[in-house]
């Protein structure tokens, strides 16, 4: 079965200090990974996936992520972190065969101070 | 930009009470999902829908659940009976496509209270 695992509930960084949110997941065929942010009383944001290829990938608001297929993992970067980055980031997982529902991780607060 | 909507943003009920739940999703979207989210934990795949009919349950959806697209733009989701652990938040999404790289478009969800 498919899981995704956030090892970190809260993240606190200071204001123009790169950051990083961790994720790993696990799937038995080739991974579609996802992250998502989400603001107070917002729904789930889309912000980047990696689907094949470059192993870097870039997404909104200057937020990239870098697929690892050895330590399978899809850390979520940074460079410079604004007090607006502040919300809780969901990492997701779907298995490439298409035949499994997205799975989430647990969520990662990130709080960025000034 | 269009937006997938939810509404209620809360409803608060008493338990054993049915509660419908409803979604406007993006409009030249095709695929609707609905996500739970107890309190701290995580967000859990509940039921997809295409073409008037479910593609994929989870165990949690069992017979207590039920969707449905009444009309072109609304998309529902009912609780017939509701019980204590049925209290969380419930996400609506809609993808315009299948394909399982597609990024799903979510609500701002309902804050289900069950008392």
């Amino acid at each position: 079965a498919q899981s995704v695992a956030q090892p970190e509930d809260q993240v606190n960084v200071a204001e123009g200090n790169p950051l990083t949110v961790k994720c790993t997941y696990s799937v038995s065929g080739n991974p579609y990974l996802f992250w998502y942010v989400q603001y107070p009383n917002r729904g789930l944001q889309f912000l980047l996936k990696y689907i094949t290829g470059d192993n870097l990938v870039k997404g909104s608001y200057g937020f990239e992520a870098e697929f690892n297929k050895s330590q399978t993992s899809f850390h979520l970067k940074k460079p410079s972190a604004l007090v607006s980055d502040s919300a809780l980031y969901f990492c997701a997982v779907r298995d490439g065969s298409g035949n499994t529902p997205l799975v989430f991780g647990k969520g990662t607060r990130l709080s960025v101070i000034a | 930009e269009p937006e997938v909507t939810q509404t209620p943003s809360h409803q608060v009920t008493q338990m054993g009470q049915e509660v419908i739940l409803r979604c406007v999703p993006i409009s030249n979207h095709l695929y609707f999902y609905w996500y739970r989210q107890i309190l701290g934990q995580k967000v859990e795949f509940l039921v997809s829908f295409y073409n008037n009919e479910i593609s994929e349950k989870s165990e949690i959806f069992d017979d207590q659940f039920s969707v449905e697209r009444p009309d072109g733009s609304n998309f529902t989701l009912k609780i017939r009976s509701t019980k204590l652990e049925d209290s969380a938040m419930y996400f609506c999404a809609s993808t315009k496509e299948r394909a399982p790289y597609n990024e799903q478009f979510f609500g701002p969800g309902t804050r289900l209270t069950v008392l």
